[in-house]
């Protein structure tokens, strides 16, 4: 595998269910993000994980739960979610974050929730 | 607050036609600006950027050039092919606060017909 990996690729579930996305980068890089696409709306980003640390969680509900594990791994878990939940998660990775040395994101192919 | 507003789709072309597709930005401070783009059923990819006004980045035929004064990004294409259909997405990139701050567009989505 290469790149930035995600699974599932597509993803239905109810308000009540508890579930995980993931996301695997093979780039070798120390950040990792998480954004939402939904339809007609800007990329929102989520979370911004940089050496396995959260440096960054623009006021996202607690019903979504990152979980960084090690530089290679990010994973977001869902429970008891709602049906404005449902939109494409996209995870990105990058070499660094920070004030200088910013490079591109590398984004992976996106989970396509769908909440019921 | 900081963003950036792209021209609403969906375009449609012909092959061969020209394209623009408009981004402009508001923002404190002198931002990065980039274009992505997102193939059907793919994740997004750095398609060209630029980092101080005047610049101008490009790829793949695709360019866009750094306007400080008009505070825009427009990102313009000469002959375009089906293959460029897909959905354009201008961002801008500034320091904030010790981290760095990504934001997106609303996208534009690309059609091009044979």
């Amino acid at each position: 595998e290469t790149g930035v990996t995600q699974t599932p690729r597509h993803l239905v579930m109810g308000m009540t269910n508890k579930k995980s996305l993931k996301c695997e980068q093979h780039l070798g890089h120390n950040a990792m993000y998480w954004y939402k696409q939904s339809a007609k709306k800007p990329l929102e980003l989520m979370f911004v994980y940089s050496l396995e640390e959260r440096v960054e969680n623009n006021s996202v509900p607690s019903r979504f739960s990152p979980e960084c594990p090690n530089s290679s791994h990010l994973f977001l878990h869902l429970h008891t979610l709602q049906p404005e939940d449902s939109a494409l998660y996209l995870c990105a990775s990058s070499q660094e974050v920070g004030s200088t040395g910013w490079d591109e994101q590398y984004f992976g192919p996106g989970t396509r929730l769908t909440v019921t | 607050g900081d963003s950036v507003t792209q021209m609403e789709g969906p375009v449609t072309l012909s092959e061969e036609a020209f394209l623009t597709i408009n981004c402009t930005y508001t923002a404190t401070g002198y931002p990065s600006l980039f274009w992505y783009v997102q193939y059907p059923g793919e994740g997004l990819q750095l398609l060209l950027k630029a980092t101080k006004a005047d610049d101008k980045g490009s790829n793949k035929g695709f360019e866009a050039t750094y306007r400080k004064e008009t505070t825009s990004f427009h990102l313009e294409k000469g002959s375009v092919q089906v293959s460029d259909s897909a959905v354009y997405f201008c961002a801008l990139r500034f320091p904030q606060g010790g981290s760095e701050k990504l934001v997106f567009g609303k996208g534009t989505k690309l059609t091009v017909n044979p």
